[in-house]
């Protein structure tokens, strides 16, 4: 089955610092999405990105859907305390009737 | 704007019992509709999608199966629980964002 491979698995920085994470897989993908997730919640959708080449921001945060449509990334600038907490990427499949599968997810640990 | 409504937010049910968790949707019609389990705070592993109702998409063998009644609601269901179905059990929602509920978490003891 379709697989996406996300890495870093986790990451430690100084607060400051920027950060950047990416998801590859060998299938196509018709959306990337990106997520956060603290504790005992449910994942919070940050960027969208439809279209292959695409580069969206949100605040500090920068992502883009590779040209390929097989890879995205995500770049947080600047991270702050509250960056704390896990990062997924998500890619959708239409032509499986909109199946939508997650990478493993990026630990994110901001020391202030 | 969607918003995913899933309850209970915790359970603790024993071996055997079974299960029944609901998810309702607000905001949007006919919407891309899914059911995730994940594991020690890391991995969504995707166990049902729908899209439409009726239409059940499974994605892992295993003790659960879900129903989607009506358009904006859709349930994940066990007759009988293992101690393997403890987890963080996570409802999603719309098209093509997928917008998450709070989760429920399920302990089986």
């Amino acid at each position: 089955g379709q697989q996406l491979n996300q890495s870093p698995q986790s990451m430690f920085i100084q607060e400051g610092e920027d950060v950047s994470m990416n998801c590859t897989s060998s299938s196509i993908f018709n959306t990337w999405l990106w997520y956060k997730q603290d504790p005992g919640e449910g994942p919070v959708l940050l960027i969208a990105l439809y279209k292959a080449g695409e580069l969206t921001s949100n605040g500090r945060l920068t992502a883009q859907f590779g040209i390929t449509r097989k890879d995205s990334f995500l770049n947080i600038s600047a991270s702050i305390p509250s960056d704390v907490g896990i990062y997924f990427c998500a890619g959708l499949l239409y032509n499986q009737g909109g199946k939508l599968i997650f990478g493993q997810g990026t630990e994110l640990s901001v020391k202030p | 704007s969607q918003t995913i409504h899933q309850w209970p937010a915790t359970l603790v049910q024993p071996v055997g019992s079974p299960l029944s968790l609901e998810c309702t949707v607000e905001g949007t019609s006919n919407p891309n509709l899914y059911w995730y389990r994940q594991a020690a705070g890391r991995g969504l592993q995707l166990l049902f999608y729908s899209v439409g109702i009726g239409q059940i998409s499974s994605e892992v063998p295993q003790n659960l199966s879900a129903s989607r009644p009506q358009d904006r609601q859709f349930i994940l269901s066990s007759k009988k629980l293992l101690l393997s179905d403890s987890g963080f059990y996570l409802c999603a929602g719309a098209f093509p964002e997928a917008f998450f509920g709070q989760g429920t978490r399920l302990t089986v003891v």
